[in-house]
């Protein structure tokens, strides 16, 4: 059982639709980070959230950090090709020793 | 080219055969991961280290050995190489324990017939 359930778990949109990528978990996390992983790469970061119901934006790229810390989300608007890849959740827990627990993931696909 | 390095880049072995994995970077980093990533799975911590001579257990330890003499090495050794072993490896440096940018490196493809 995963820690951190991302959904959904696939996504193939057409350009220019928007979509939300949901991470839920029963546990409180003390951040939250989002990053994006290409093929043949490692992932790469996007963003952290800290605050219970803080909001950061990356140009098309919303994130929320939901006020109980237990989820966030992810929302894309007017997706764009350059957008596939996939998105991958990651918590930090103190009593981790602030270790990365990640989510399985969402492959998104962004057809032009 | 300052970074996070893995090599090989690929690797196939076979069962019952050692294979060490290697990670290197440039930025002095305190802390480097190893994770293996998996469909369905995510990325699962492997094995992690707080600075040199210090490792500790991740999720998924069993069959793998670390070491790190030197800060900017972090090997991984996969000492009897088994078909469940085939993954992607992906090590990842930070430089403390709080919220900041863990950078991964580009990852080693590993199958094990």
């Amino acid at each position: 059982t995963q820690l951190l359930e991302q959904s959904p778990q696939f996504l193939s949109i057409q350009e220019g639709e928007n979509l939300t990528v949901y991470c839920n978990s029963s546990s409180v996390f003390s951040s939250l980070q989002w990053y994006r992983q290409e093929p043949g790469e490692g992932p790469v970061l996007l963003v952290t959230v800290v605050t219970g119901g803080e909001v950061k934006k990356l140009k098309r790229l919303t994130f929320q950090f939901g006020d109980a810390r237990k989820d966030s989300s992810l929302h894309i608007t007017a997706a764009q090709p350059g957008d596939t890849g996939l998105y991958l959740c990651a918590g930090a827990k103190p009593e981790y020793g602030n270790k990365l627990v990640f989510g399985a993931g969402t492959i998104l696909r962004v057809k032009s | 080219d300052a970074g996070i390095t893995q090599s090989p880049r690929y690797k196939i072995t076979e069962t019952g055969r050692q294979v060490t994995l290697m990670c290197h970077q440039t930025w002095s980093h305190s802390y480097m991961f190893w994770y293996r990533q998996d469909l369905g799975h995510g990325l699962r911590l492997i094995y992690y280290s707080a600075a040199a001579d210090i490792t500790d257990k991740g999720e998924v330890p069993d069959g793998y050995v670390v070491s790190r003499s030197k800060t900017e090495n972090f090997p991984l050794t996969l000492e009897s190489a088994t078909r469940s072993q085939t993954s992607v490896y992906f090590c990842a440096s930070r430089q403390g324990a709080g919220i900041e940018t863990q950078y991964f490196g580009p990852g080693t493809r590993l199958l094990v017939l």
